[in-house]
């Protein structure tokens, strides 16, 4: 099966960074997510990592290391729009599907 | 817009009926995944289709049965609802197995 790990509640503030952490165990592993939830409506697609290493996209970065099974997301410049879910979620070749963690709630204040 | 279509977008039934609940996948997605999000909870996925077999199940109950149309439409049934059934239902669409998932705007049900 898979298990992944995050932490359930986050708060920064406006204009500060943040690194949310995601630890999973998956046997064949085929790529970690990041969504993006605000309260009531749909995940948003936000990131995607395969192999090693840091993806910047914009404010929002994410790093990955799959011999540690740990990925994070890093959010710059903290705007209050950013108070919302972020799910991490894995990939498996076996399961075929993306299982999803249970979410970080980030709360932005100012 | 993701291109994931839902409906409807609310449902309020009483215990012990049938409803469905119905989503279009984006144009050219074969993959379609169901999505139970409880008040406050994470996703948990019920199941999974793949140009019209199932390919993956969840914890999904004896009560709630899916399927995928040959035109890639799916739809999941929920039946003898209890009143924790009520949750945001949410359907997502991916272009292959293994990539990112596009979400619709879910289908609140209440169950009173």
């Amino acid at each position: 099966g898979q298990n992944i790990d995050q932490p359930t509640e986050m708060t920064a503030t406006e204009g500060a960074i943040v690194q949310i952490n995601c630890t999973y165990q998956t046997s064949g592993f085929n790529g970690l997510f990041w969504y993006q939830q605000h309260a009531g409506e749909a995940p948003t697609f936000l990131s995607y990592n395969v192999l090693d290493g840091l993806e910047e996209k914009g404010r929002f970065s994410s790093f990955l290391s799959r011999s540690k099974g740990y990925s994070y997301l890093l959010l710059k410049e903290l705007q209050m729009k950013d108070s919302a879910s972020y799910l991490c979620a894995v990939g498996s070749t076996n399961a075929g599907k993306s299982t999803f963690g249970d979410g970080t709630t980030l709360t932005v204040k100012p | 817009d993701s291109g994931v279509t839902q409906t409807p977008k609310h449902l309020i039934t009483a215990t012990g009926q049938r409803v469905t609940l119905r989503c279009s996948p984006r144009s050219g997605d074969l993959s379609v995944y169901w999505y139970q999000q409880s008040l406050d909870q994470g996703l948990q996925f019920l199941i999974q289709y793949y140009n019209g077999e199932e390919r993956a199940k969840g914890n999904i109950l004896e009560r709630f049965s899916a399927q995928q149309f040959p035109d890639l439409h799916s739809e999941l049934n929920l039946s003898s609802l209890e009143l924790g059934d009520s949750a945001l239902y949410f359907c997502a669409s991916s272009a292959h197995r293994g990539t990112e998932a596009f979400f619709g705007q879910g289908t609140r049900l209440t169950v009173v």
